[in-house]
């Protein structure tokens, strides 16, 4: 079973749509993080928690809200989808003194 | 604020020598990391160095670390096909938030 688990893998979308995108983890970790992935750019954080109680803006939250729901579920929501927030999407988890594990990714298409 | 560069393309001949650059604006990162992106898949940590080393070697892969000139490689002796992905590199501060570079795109060719 993978660490980092992320659902779904693929999602197409209409704008103005609400989408939650799921993220679930088996390390036992304090600390996960959702990043978007577009050509060129690289990995962009949009938010991250570093416990239940805890959520942090990343460099590009606009547009998006997540939930931390337990320390081993991380979701992140589109409250209304719009075509430039088509992207591959990252769930990853980590402790103080660990690298990142990162979920096979969600590519989310808004048409 | 925290800037992360890489050149976004590299292409080696089997079996030569890859070099992968990135530069990084945060002085006060303590950590730099090299992450491997293969086809559809997530990231995996190939590697990483603390602020206080100037080198680490791991098998293929040579990490050169110049804090001065804020500046990360990684080297991958004898490429292979199999190295053919995305590598990027990271940075955080006491293992923080990680903050990523654009990633460079390495096509390994016969």
């Amino acid at each position: 079973d993978a660490d980092v688990t992320q659902t779904p893998r693929n999602r197409i979308t209409k704008t103005g749509k609400r989408i939650m995108l799921e993220c679930s983890q088996t390390k036992g970790h304090d600390r996960m993080y959702w990043y978007r992935q577009d050509p060129g750019l690289g990995l962009r954080l949009i938010y991250y928690s570093f416990d239940v109680k805890d959520i942090n803006k990343g460099e590009i939250s606009d547009g998006y809200s997540v939930s931390r729901q337990a320390q081993a579920k991380f979701s992140l929501s589109l409250e209304s989808a719009i075509p430039n927030q088509t992207a591959l999407y990252f769930c990853a988890t980590s402790d103080q003194d660990t690298e990142a594990f990162f979920g096979q990714g969600t590519r989310l298409t808004v048409v | 604020g925290e800037d992360v560069e890489q050149s976004l393309f590299l292409s080696v001949r089997e079996g030569d020598s890859s070099v992968i650059n990135c530069t990084y604006t945060d002085s006060s990162s303590t950590y730099l990391y090299w992450y491997k992106q293969e086809p559809g898949a997530g990231l995996q940590l190939l590697t990483y160095i603390f602020s206080n080393m100037d080198m680490k070697q791991d098998q293929r892969l040579t990490v050169l670390l110049n804090k001065k000139d804020k500046h990360l490689s990684l080297r991958i002796a004898d490429t292979q096909t199999g190295d053919s992905a995305i590598y990027f590199c990271a940075e955080s501060m006491n293992t923080d938030k990680l903050i990523f570079g654009t990633g460079t795109r390495l096509q390994v060719f016969p």
